[in-house]
C-alpha cells in the first residue's frame, strides 16, 4: 500500500524558514517523480514544485520561486521542501503527491497523496 | 501562464447525471486530469489523461476533452459522490502544474 506522511509543518513567523519532509513506503520511491501540491485555507489546490526520480529536473510555481528548494533522498525514500522568507499567502496545507511516471514536465499528474501537513504564517 | 476555469458549483439529484466542466485555451491539445476532494481529506484521482480510471473509481466516472473543454461526467450520482473536484494540466509550455478553481458538486 502506497503512503505518503508529511511532517515539519507549523506555525512561523514572516521572513523565517521551514522545512517540510515526506516520508514514502509501498513503492519503488526511486522509479518516481514527486510533487508538493498546497491548499490555503478554503481555497483550491495550487501546484508548488515537482522533482524528478534522479533530482536531474525540477521546477517550480512563479509564486515560490527563489525562496523554495525541493529536494530528495532516495536512499531514505524521502522527498522535503525549504521553505525560506515564508510570506503569509504561504500559509496552506502542503500535500506531498507521486507522479505516475519517473519524470516530470510531461503529462504529470498525481496517482497518490499525503494527508498533508499544515503551514501557517503569522506573526 | 495557462488558466483552468470551472463553474465553482453543480447541484444534481441523486440518480441524475452530473457534468463537470473545465474550460483553457485548446485545452483538447493537453491531456486532463480530474480528483475528487471530500471535506478534511485529501484529493483522490478519479480520471486521468481525459478519460482514463484508476483502478477502484467506479464506472459511473467519466471523462472527455474537446476544443477548449474537458468535462467529467458522473452519471448515477450518489449522496457519497459530494465533494470538490478539480481539473489538471501539465502547462508544458512554463514547465508547472496547473489546477481549475474547483467545483463543488451538491447532491441534492
Amino acid at each position: 500500500e502506497v503512503q505518503l506522511v508529511e511532517s515539519g509543518g507549523g506555525l512561523v513567523q514572516p521572513g523565517r524558514s521551514l522545512r517540510l519532509s515526506c516520508a514514502a513506503s509501498g513503492f519503488t520511491f526511486d522509479d518516481y517523480a514527486m510533487h508538493w501540491v498546497r491548499q490555503a485555507p478554503g481555497k483550491g489546490l495550487e501546484w508548488v514544485s515537482g522533482i524528478s526520480w534522479n533530482s536531474g529536473s525540477i521546477g517550480y510555481a512563479d509564486s515560490v520561486k527563489g525562496r523554495f528548494t525541493i529536494s530528495r533522498d532516495n536512499a531514505k525514500n524521502s522527498l522535503y521542501l525549504q521553505m525560506n522568507s515564508l510570506r503569509a499567502e504561504d500559509t496552506a496545507l502542503y500535500y506531498c503527491a507521486k507522479v505516475h511516471t519517473a519524470g516530470t514536465g510531461s503529462n504529470v499528474y498525481f496517482d497518490y497523496w499525503g494527508q498533508g501537513t499544515l503551514v501557517t504564517v503569522s506573526s | 501562464s495557462y488558466v483552468l476555469t470551472q463553474p465553482p458549483s453543480v447541484s444534481v439529484a441523486p440518480g441524475q447525471t452530473a457534468r463537470i466542466t473545465c474550460g483553457g485555451n485548446n485545452i483538447g491539445s493537453k491531456s486532463v486530469h480530474w480528483y475528487q476532494q471530500k471535506p478534511g481529506q485529501a484529493p483522490v484521482l478519479v480520471v486521468y489523461d481525459d478519460s482514463d480510471r484508476p483502478s477502484g473509481i467506479p464506472e459511473r466516472f467519466s471523462g472527455s476533452n474537446s476544443g477548449n473543454t474537458a468535462t467529467l461526467t458522473i452519471s448515477r450520482v450518489e449522496a457519497g459522490d459530494e465533494a470538490d473536484y478539480y481539473c489538471q494540466v501539465w502547462d508544458s509550455s512554463s514547465d508547472q502544474g496547473v489546477f481549475g478553481g474547483g467545483t463543488k458538486l451538491t447532491v441534492l
